[in-house]
C-alpha cells in the first residue's frame, strides 16, 4: 500500500526557520512534491524532488532522500502569510496514471509575531 | 494565463439528491484530475483524465459518482444519489502531459459541498 506521514501541526515565530518532515511508503515512487494551501484556498505547487538532494526556490527549500524514503520542506525567514497547511505528495508511477499524486494529511503551520 | 475554473463554489443539497460540478482546465493542459478533500485531510484523487480518456478511476465510488471530459477540455463530476459522507471540497486540477512537468498540478478554487 501507500502511506505518507507528516506532523499535524507546527508552530513558529516570524523570521524563524521551520522544517516539515515527510516519510513515505509506496510501491512505485517517482518523486516528492510539496503543496501549500491557505484556509479556504486551493493547493498551490511549491516544489518537486525526483532525485536525492536539496532544491531551493527563494525562501523555500525541499530535500529528498530516496534511500530513507524521507523528505522535508524548509521554510526560512518565516512571514505571517506562510501560515497555511503544507502537504507532501508522492508521485506514484505504478498506480495507473503517470502523474498520480498521493497526498499526506497535511501539516498546519501557524506563524506568530 | 487563466487558471482552472470551477463552478459552483458552494452547494448545499439533501441526501439522496444529485449534484454536478463543472471544471474548465488551463488551456493546453492534457491531464485533468478530480480530487475530494474532506476537512482536515489531504486531497484524494477520484479520477484522472488524459485528454478524453480515463487513466485512473480506482478510487471513484462508481455506484454513485460519474465523470466525463468531453472533447478533452471541460469536465463534469456528478454524484447521484448523495450521501452525508460526500460532504467535502471537490477540487479540479490540471497539468501538462507527463513528459512536460506533469508533476506540477494547478488546482481550481474547489466546490464546497454540504450534504444534509
Amino acid at each position: 500500500g501507500q502511506s505518507l506521514e507528516q506532523p499535524s501541526e507546527v508552530t513558529a515565530v516570524e523570521g524563524a526557520i521551520v522544517q516539515i518532515n515527510c516519510t513515505y511508503q509506496t510501491s512505485g515512487f517517482y518523486g516528492l512534491s510539496w503543496y501549500q494551501q491557505h484556509d479556504g484556498g486551493a493547493p498551490t505547487f511549491l516544489s518537486y524532488n525526483a532525485l536525492d538532494g536539496l532544491e531551493e526556490t527563494g525562501r523555500f527549500s525541499s530535500f529528498l532522500s530516496r534511500s530513507d524514503s524521507y523528505g522535508y520542506l524548509l521554510l526560512q525567514e518565516l512571514q505571517m502569510k506562510d501560515s497555511a497547511s503544507y502537504f507532501c505528495a508522492v508521485r506514484d508511477m505504478f498506480s495507473g496514471g503517470y502523474n498520480k499524486l498521493i497526498f499526506g494529511a497535511g501539516t498546519r503551520l501557524a506563524v506568530h509575531p | 494565463e487563466a487558471g482552472v475554473a470551477q463552478s459552483p463554489r458552494y452547494k448545499i443539497i439533501e441526501k439522496r439528491q444529485s449534484v454536478a460540478f463543472w471544471c474548465n482546465p488551463i488551456s493546453g493542459h492534457a491531464t485533468l484530475y478530480w480530487y475530494q478533500q474532506i476537512l482536515g485531510q489531504g486531497p484524494k484523487l477520484l479520477i484522472q483524465f488524459q485528454n478524453n480518456g480515463v487513466v485512473d478511476d480506482s478510487q471513484l465510488p462508481k455506484d454513485r459518482f460519474s465523470a466525463e471530459r468531453l472533447k478533452g477540455v471541460d469536465s463534469t463530476l456528478k454524484i447521484q444519489p448523495a450521501k452525508l459522507e460526500d460532504s467535502a471540497v471537490y477540487l479540479c486540477a490540471s497539468s501538462l502531459a507527463a513528459q512536460r512537468k506533469g508533476y506540477e498540478q494547478y488546482f481550481g478554487p474547489g466546490t464546497r459541498l454540504t450534504v444534509t
